[in-house]
């Protein structure tokens, strides 16, 4: 069985500049997270997807963050315009059903803004 | 929100010696984790363990509800179990929480 795939592994811009990540998750789950990992904490959730309806964002600072999953299936996280603090790795996370499910984490994108 | 505080932040192993991690965590609880993050970066799931005890090789977690904690154990320690172990719950609000995780070095 495929794990969660996430593209770029590695990406550095400059700040003010956009940036976009793609998450790809496990066949069959519905449920779809974006967390950001900052140096030397804990991940946290940015975004949860239940299908392809929004079911928690509450943490996503939606001036500069967006994120879709237009299908149900793939979703992309942009960044517009990217700040120095938003440097860290984001990760996508699946489950199968509700948020009580184990979740499963893809490599994650390491993000540097310059 | 949930809390949650893990011990020790760091711990330095002899290959070959045993661990206990600690997970404390302020509320009732629907679900526990536990992850290792490898040098990597990936988090791999350990285990699913809301209460009860669990093992997996030279892995067990035993998480005791009642009292807020979850302890995982580490037994014969290998260079390649090196990394950040972390705890995450999910409390009444169905959102993973995690704790700031515990650096393990383990050396041959």
């Amino acid at each position: 069985e495929a794990g969660v795939a996430q593209s770029p592994r590695y990406k550095i811009i400059e700040k003010r500049q956009s940036v976009a990540f793609w998450c790809n998750p496990i066949s069959g789950h519905a449920t779809l997270y974006w967390y950001q990992q900052i140096l030397g904490q804990g991940p946290k959730l940015l975004i949860q997807f239940q299908n392809n309806g929004v079911v928690d964002d509450s943490q996503l600072p939606k001036d500069r963050f967006s994120a879709e999953r237009l299908k149900g299936v793939d979703s992309t996280l942009k960044i517009q315009p990217a700040k120095l603090e938003d440097s860290a790795v984001y990760l996508c996370a699946s489950s199968l059903g509700t948020g009580l499910d184990t979740q499963y984490f893809g490599p994650g994108t390491r993000l540097t803004v310059l | 929100g949930i809390q949650v505080e893990q011990s020790p932040p760091d711990l330095i192993l002899q290959e070959g010696a045993n661990s206990t991690l600690r997970c404390n965590f302020s509320d009732s609880v629907n679900n526990l984790q536990w992850f290792h993050q490898n040098p990597w970066g990936q988090l791999i799931n350990l285990f699913y363990i809301p209460s009860g005890t669990k093992q997996n090789g030279r892995l067990s977690a035993t998480t005791v509800a009642t009292e807020r904690y979850s302890l995982l154990y580490i037994s014969s320690s290998q260079t390649t179990d090196s990394g950040v172990y972390f705890c995450a719950v999910t409390g009444a609000n169905s959102k993973l929480t995690f704790g700031k995780g515990i650096t393990l070095s383990v050396r041959p």
